[in-house]
């Protein structure tokens, strides 16, 4: 979708190895979110960033770190991956206050062997 | 913390049938509902939402939804779907009681096939 990016789209990683994956917005927005896609499991969250400097844990943070350094980019890390960590994860932003619509990034799809 | 239920996993149609994807929520205070679809190979995009008022919500495509609150339900449909409708439809609700749209919770989605 328009106004939020990620990158990068597609990588394979080896049990063990470090990432980080990015997104960035220019719709000047406060809240973004990180998401994981499982077959059957729906989304579901694994951090989310109020503002600029603050982030706090969702559903599924284990093994995840992220970084809200500034009000355009939330990043999300994996510091050591491991193959339950396989999955498509998609960055998402948070329209005008309490109206609930998000605009998704169009995923990135990780792979951990 | 609330829930939201997607009673079908996958829901085969013919063209031109009419649709209904299931929802089910729980909330015990106020209540925002949404419904998302996400088209092969995207992100999700928002379909429809209830915040208040009306409870027949109309959302793009063709789509809409009625708000039940005695049967705690928010079931999508489409008179007549197009191939173009085939998709996965996810239900989603704030995960806290307050509403708000901070961390919305998502159900586990339903296949759309439409087959000619």
């Amino acid at each position: 979708n328009a106004g939020v990016t990620q990158t990068p789209k597609f990588q394979v990683l080896k049990t063990g190895q470090s990432m980080t994956l990015q997104c960035a917005q220019d719709m000047n927005h406060n809240s973004m979110y990180w998401y994981r896609q499982d077959p059957g499991m729906g989304l579901r969250l694994i951090y989310y960033s109020a503002s600029e400097g603050t982030t706090d844990k969702g559903e599924v943070p284990n093994g995840y770190n992220v970084s809200r350094l500034n009000k355009r980019e939330f990043s999300l890390r994996l510091e050591s991956a491991a193959p339950s960590q396989t999955s498509v994860y998609f960055c998402a932003l948070l329209g005008a206050e309490n109206t609930g619509e998000l605009f998704f990034g169009e995923g990135s799809r990780l792979t951990v062997l | 913390a609330q829930s939201v239920t997607q009673l079908d996993s996958q829901v085969p149609v013919f063209e031109e049938a009419p649709v209904e994807l299931r929802c089910n929520y729980s909330s015990s205070v106020s209540v925002y509902l949404f419904w998302y679809v996400q088209y092969p190979n995207q992100g999700l995009q928002l379909l429809l939402k209830y915040l208040s008022g009306s409870t027949l919500v109309k959302g793009i495509n063709g789509f809409e939804a009625e708000f039940n609150k005695s049967q705690t339900s928010f079931h999508l449909r489409k008179p007549s779907v197009h191939i173009s409708d085939t998709a996965e439809y996810f239900c989603a609700h704030p995960s806290s009681p307050q509403g708000g749209s901070e961390k919305l919770v998502f159900g586990k989605g339903t296949k759309l096939t439409v087959n000619p």
